[in-house]
């Protein structure tokens, strides 16, 4: 089964930073791979699917990149409502894993 | 747009099966563009797939509990199951079905998910 390693597990910033997190798989996934952000008590919600595509309706300060086995997910100019926790999946090996999760908060 | 809605005990007893139930509304689990999955966190702790299934009948499980996991689908109510058998206090999760499309880490839709803890 693949990993997923996700760093850092944490991560403290302040309103307008930018902020990048980072996904690496154990082996190749091809662009197989999610960027999603939780909140407390709620589902996660989809912010970039295909390693580099944004979901329709989420902020063009979500930007994702990346191919093969190293990822990234950078947030510009972080916002309030930023501060959440945010995992990677890939699907490339069925039925897909999660990274660790990377705890945004804010300084 | 598509909601779904997880449904079933939020108890059950070690060494049971639980089962659960999500129903989908403002689509269709036959749309072959899809496949329906089950996720699950426990408290406090990150996100792990359980497993997908395409309504066609193509289905893959987590190794970890591919020997205790079965879903299945439900066309003419629109909804689809987990089963997970022979169950310990570690499988004590928030459950969460879902909506996902092969266009690379894409699970779209997501119900509000089931909190189920096993316990005597």
């Amino acid at each position: 089964a693949i990993q997923m390693t996700q760093s850092p597990s944490s991560l403290s910033a302040s309103i307008g930073d930018t902020v990048t997190i980072t996904c690496r798989a154990s082996q190749g996934i091809r662009n197989d791979l999610g960027w999603y952000q939780q909140k407390p008590g709620k589902a996660p919600k989809l912010l970039i699917y295909a390693a580099s595509s944004l979901q329709s309706g989420v902020p063009s300060r979500f930007s994702g990149s990346g191919s093969g086995t190293d990822f990234t997910l950078t947030i510009s100019s972080l916002h309030p409502e930023d501060f959440a926790t945010y995992y990677c999946l890939q699907d490339y090996d069925f039925p897909g894993s999660f990274g660790q999760g990377t705890k945004l908060e804010i300084k | 747009q598509v909601q779904l809605q997880e449904s079933g005990p939020g108890l059950v007893k070690p060494s049971q099966t639980l089962s659960l139930t999500c129903t989908v509304s403002g689509g269709s689990i036959s749309n072959g563009s899809y496949y329906w999955s089950w996720i699950r966190q426990p408290a406090g702790k990150g996100l792990e797939c359980i497993g997908r299934m395409y309504m066609s009948g193509s289905t893959n499980y987590n190794p970890s509990l591919e020997r205790r996991v079965t879903m299945s689908g439900d066309t003419s109510k629109n909804q689809f199951s987990l089963k997970l058998t022979s169950v310990t206090a570690a499988d004590t999760a928030v459950y969460y079905c879902a909506r996902g499309a092969d266009n690379g880490g894409s699970i779209d839709s997501w119900g509000q998910g089931t909190l189920v803890t096993v316990s005597s």
